[in-house]
């Protein structure tokens, strides 16, 4: 069974198109999360949620638009896509409130804006 | 603003040595941890050090941590082949956010 799975695992499109990323987890966590990998594998979190309710908001663009109907799911919603949007996306999720939350991935998203 | 940095940023080593690989983060930390990156997959978490200690062993990694100096170091002995993959420290400043580098990419040839 897959702890965190995220569909689609590939996504390409034309730029100004819209755009969606779903997310769902089997682990009971309270906390998930949206990260962005570029190219040079740097990886930055975009948002954090617990309980459904948005913790964190990294200075993303407002194009970018996460959506959790309950606590086991965090989707992405992405408007009128840029080429610079071109990236790995990956879900996570942890137990935050233990004070030692690891981390559990999806395998990524990766999408292409041309 | 990126919280971990890992050096060296990649690493090529002859099955069997050993690869150590380096983080240095800027806040302070309640833990910090490694994560593993196969190619074309998620990252996988492999050992959690807490901010009162020093080392912590795993199987054939080691991680040391240095809070005084803000880093972290990881080891890994007798490397296989299966040890190819990026690896990455993250830091938690606070409960809901975890925050990486960009990682150490480490080829073990055969």
């Amino acid at each position: 069974d897959t702890a965190v799975s995220q569909t689609p695992k590939y996504l390409v499109t034309q730029m100004g198109n819209d755009k969606s990323i779903k997310c769902e987890q089997n682990l009971g966590h309270d906390t998930m999360y949206w990260y962005k990998q570029d190219s040079k594998k740097f990886l930055k979190i975009m948002f954090s949620y617990n309980n459904k309710e948005l913790i964190i908001n990294e200075t993303v663009p407002n194009r970018f638009s996460p959506k959790s109907p309950d606590k086991a799911h965090l989707n992405l919603h992405i408007n009128s896509l840029e080429l610079g949007d071109s990236a790995v996306y990956f879900c996570a999720s942890s137990q935050a409130s233990t004070g030692a939350a690891v981390a559990f991935f999806g395998q990524g998203t990766r999408l292409t804006v041309v | 603003s990126q919280q971990g940095e890992e050096d060296p940023q990649a690493l090529s080593i002859q099955e069997g040595e050993n690869a150590t690989m380096n983080c240095s983060y800027k806040t302070s930390i309640n833990n910090l941890q490694w994560y593993r990156q196969n190619s074309g997959r998620g990252l996988v978490h492999l050992i959690l050090i807490r901010s009162n200690e020093r080392e912590k062993h795993s199987g054939r990694l080691r991680v040391t941590l240095d809070t005084s100096k803000k880093s972290s170091s990881l080891l890994i002995t007798a490397s296989r082949a299966a040890d190819t993959a990026s690896y990455f420290c993250a830091t938690d400043p606070n409960d809901y956010k975890l925050s990486f580098g960009a990682g150490t990419t480490v080829t073990v040839r055969a």
